[in-house]
């Protein structure tokens, strides 16, 4: 079945290290976003990212649709950036319809 | 811009009560979605609406809930009779074609 898969499920990291978070999707995809949940619940967009690169300050992304898997590179790591990271995909070439959530890798960045 | 809004924040009702959770998509946005996230079954789609009209309500759970969008500024998410079960946060987004953007969340407690 169509599937949304994510590693690792948790991470901690030392603040000031870099970490890599995967995710893997198991169809063409017309929509990926990258989403930080933040410890108060609030989904923050992060990339809008169905193929290429993007960088954002201390985060990138890199999705390569024809190899179906996408990256979130997070740099120097803070202790503001704990919570849960998600990748939501849209399947098929409608530029409307459902996102598909990853189950999401938890991170926690200690001081 | 204010993004999605959504009332109320914080819900706690008990068995057999009517909840309606109430969501304005971002100005000029023309797809509304309503997903909720439990710790069981992570974020999932219920149902959303394009230009007002549902598209897709394959996710609604039951019979128990409807949603409605009688307008492009406003939408309800309705559970009628609400069960324990039913406790989740329900999340609001809404999207002009590609980047979806969501709210804040309703956090739903049924006693």
């Amino acid at each position: 079945g169509i599937q949304v898969e994510q590693s690792p499920p948790d991470l901690i990291l030392q603040e000031g290290a870099n970490s890599t978070l995967r995710c893997n999707f198991s169809d063409s995809v017309n929509n990926l976003q990258w989403f930080h949940q933040n410890p108060w619940g609030q989904l923050i967009n992060l990339f809008y990212i169905p193929s290429g690169t993007k960088q954002n300050g201390r985060l990138s992304a890199t999705t390569v649709a024809t190899e179906r898997y996408s990256l979130l590179y997070i740099s120097s790591s803070q202790t503001t950036d704990s919570g849960v990271y998600f990748c939501a995909v849209r399947f098929g070439s409608s530029n409307t319809g459902k996102l598909i959530f990853g189950q999401g890798t938890t991170l926690q960045v200690k001081p | 811009d204010a993004g999605v809004i959504q009332s109320p924040r914080h819900e706690v009702t008990e068995m057999g009560q009517e909840v309606t959770l109430r969501c304005k998509p971002i100005s000029g946005h023309n797809s509304l979605f309503w997903y909720r996230q439990t710790m069981m079954r992570g974020l999932e789609l219920l149902i959303y609406f394009n230009n007002n009209v549902p598209i897709d309500d394959s996710g609604m759970p039951e019979d128990r809930f409807s949603a409605k969008m009688p307008n492009a500024s406003f939408s309800t998410l309705k559970i009628q009779p609400s069960e324990p079960r039913d406790s989740a946060v329900y999340f609001c987004a809404s999207s002009r074609g590609n980047e979806q953007f969501f709210g804040p969340g309703t956090r739903l407690t049924v006693l």
